[in-house]
């Protein structure tokens, strides 16, 4: 069954750049998209991106201006850039696979059905502090 | 940014009870909502997508309803490992637009 482990440095210095990779095992990465998601400690949850295997990403907009995803389908990984941290991005950061199928619809319009956020990683924590 | 209200913010439940916990989008999302749980420690874990359509191995005792604004999870009889915090997803047309999530509804123990 596939699994992902987080892995990065767990203390970044305030306005450095946070990067995590995530490892997809017992599976392929290729023709999934994959998100990012982070939990400051006793909150909620909060989606930061995703980046399908073709290397195409959507961001958070109230994240976007600091956040890079990238994908390695070689590595079977995909990794998170978030730069100018602050004590605010202190937070467990957790990647997981969306998971869908495509179909295209009677005019030949793409469309798709999503089953969710199905396999999640256990979870990083970082914390921001000089 | 579609924003996701969740209510009660704490439940309390006695084992072998039933517990509905809500979900109300800022505007539309059709069917396109996801309930999660939570335990200590742990990652989420997929309960339910397509609002009540329960995801692999999840047992009967969880369903969803809903559609457009209003949501419901319910757990029809709690057995211990049910108490947790369930967070609700929306994902209206995914994957041109971003995804929330509800501010969660933790169950407890009564």
């Amino acid at each position: 069954q596939v699994q992902l482990q987080e892995s990065g440095p767990g203390l970044v210095k305030p306005s450095e750049t946070l990067s995590l990779t995530c490892t997809v095992s017992g599976g392929s990465i290729s023709s999934y998209y994959w998100s990012w998601i982070r939990q400051p400690a006793g909150k909620g949850l909060e989606w930061i991106g995703r980046i399908y295997t073709s290397g195409s990403t959507n961001y958070n907009p109230s994240l976007k201006s600091r956040v890079t995803m990238s994908v390695d389908t070689s590595k079977n990984q995909f990794s998170l850039k978030l730069s100018s941290v602050t004590a605010a991005d202190t937070a467990v950061y957790y990647c997981a696979r969306d998971t869908a199928s495509g179909y295209y619809d009677s005019s030949g319009y793409p469309g798709y059905y999503y089953y969710g956020m199905d396999v999640w990683g256990q979870g990083t924590t970082v914390t921001v502090s000089s | 940014e579609i924003v996701m209200t969740q209510s009660p913010a704490t439940l309390s439940v006695s084992p072998g009870e039933r517990a509905t916990l809500s979900c109300r989008a800022s505007q539309s999302v059709s069917s396109n909502l996801a309930w999660y749980q939570q335990k200590p420690g742990q990652a989420p874990r997929l309960l339910i997508y397509g609002a009540s359509t329960r995801a692999t191995g999840i047992p009967a005792r969880f369903s969803g309803s809903g559609s457009g604004t209003e949501f419901t999870l319910t757990i029809s009889s709690l057995q211990s490992e049910d108490f947790a915090v369930y967070y609700c997803q929306q994902y209206n047309n995914w994957p041109q637009r971003d995804v929330t999530f509800g501010q969660g509804t933790k169950l407890e123990i009564k």
